[in-house]
């Protein structure tokens, strides 16, 4: 089925290990996106992919880095996790303005 | 800080009523706007969306309004089914061409009442 996919799906970390979430889109869109979403606060941006080769960071990019690994995949590493980065992260892809965002299922995450 | 908001943070109806859910928005820049649906361990779907030059769009059993002028957007659901209840955002885009990025709300929670 065409869309966006995230690994893992759930995933518990101790505090100050590292690991990457991956996100894959097959609907050749141009654009990625990383956002977080925490009770109460809605869903915020991490880091976005304006087009292949590029990256830019959003409203929340400490502690996080991503790399645009081609076209398809949008990776966002964590490299040294802290229970502040206990959350559900959801990937995303558009092709243009008038579109929206299609949304992965996202990624619950414990640090403990 | 954040630019979109809403008004209600909870709505409770009955099956079959029309709900309208509201948000606000503070950037007058901003030319681009959607509705997201979200159902509990699932990730946001798209409803419907209105540019800036429009002030109304229809969907099946969707309505968007925008007043600019207020900097205000409503959400028109007819019909409400017990289906509908989820979370709703609106998105705003402030930036376009290779900038284009949403700011959400924090949501408002639809819960449908058989």
């Amino acid at each position: 089925n065409a869309g966006v996919t995230q690994t893992p799906k759930f995933q518990v970390l101790k505090t100050g290990q590292s690991m990457t979430l991956q996100c894959a889109q097959d609907m050749n869109h141009n654009s990625m996106y990383w956002y977080r979403q925490d009770p109460g606060m809605g869903l915020r941006l991490i880091y976005y992919s304006a087009s292949e080769g590029t990256t830019d960071k959003g409203e929340v990019p400490n502690g996080y880095n991503v790399s645009r690994l081609n076209k398809r995949e949008f990776s966002l590493r964590l490299e040294s996790a802290a229970p502040s980065q206990t959350s559900v992260y959801f990937c995303a892809s558009s092709n243009r303005q008038a579109s929206g965002y299609t949304f992965g299922s996202g990624t619950r995450l414990t640090v403990v | 800080g954040e630019s979109v908001g809403l008004h209600l943070p909870t709505l409770s109806v009955q099956e079959g009523d029309n709900s309208i859910i509201n948000c606000a928005y503070s950037n007058s820049a901003s030319d681009y706007f959607i509705w997201y649906k979200q159902e509990s361990g699932k990730g946001p779907q798209f409803i419907i969306d209105i540019r800036s030059n429009m002030d109304k769009r229809q969907g099946q059993r969707v309505t968007v309004l925008l007043n600019k002028t207020v900097k205000h957007l409503s959400l028109q659901i007819a019909a409400t089914q017990p289906g509908d209840s989820a979370v709703y955002f609106c998105a705003e885009n402030i930036g376009g061409g290779s900038n284009y990025k949403l700011t959400f709300g924090k949501g408002t929670l639809l819960t449908v009442n058989p």
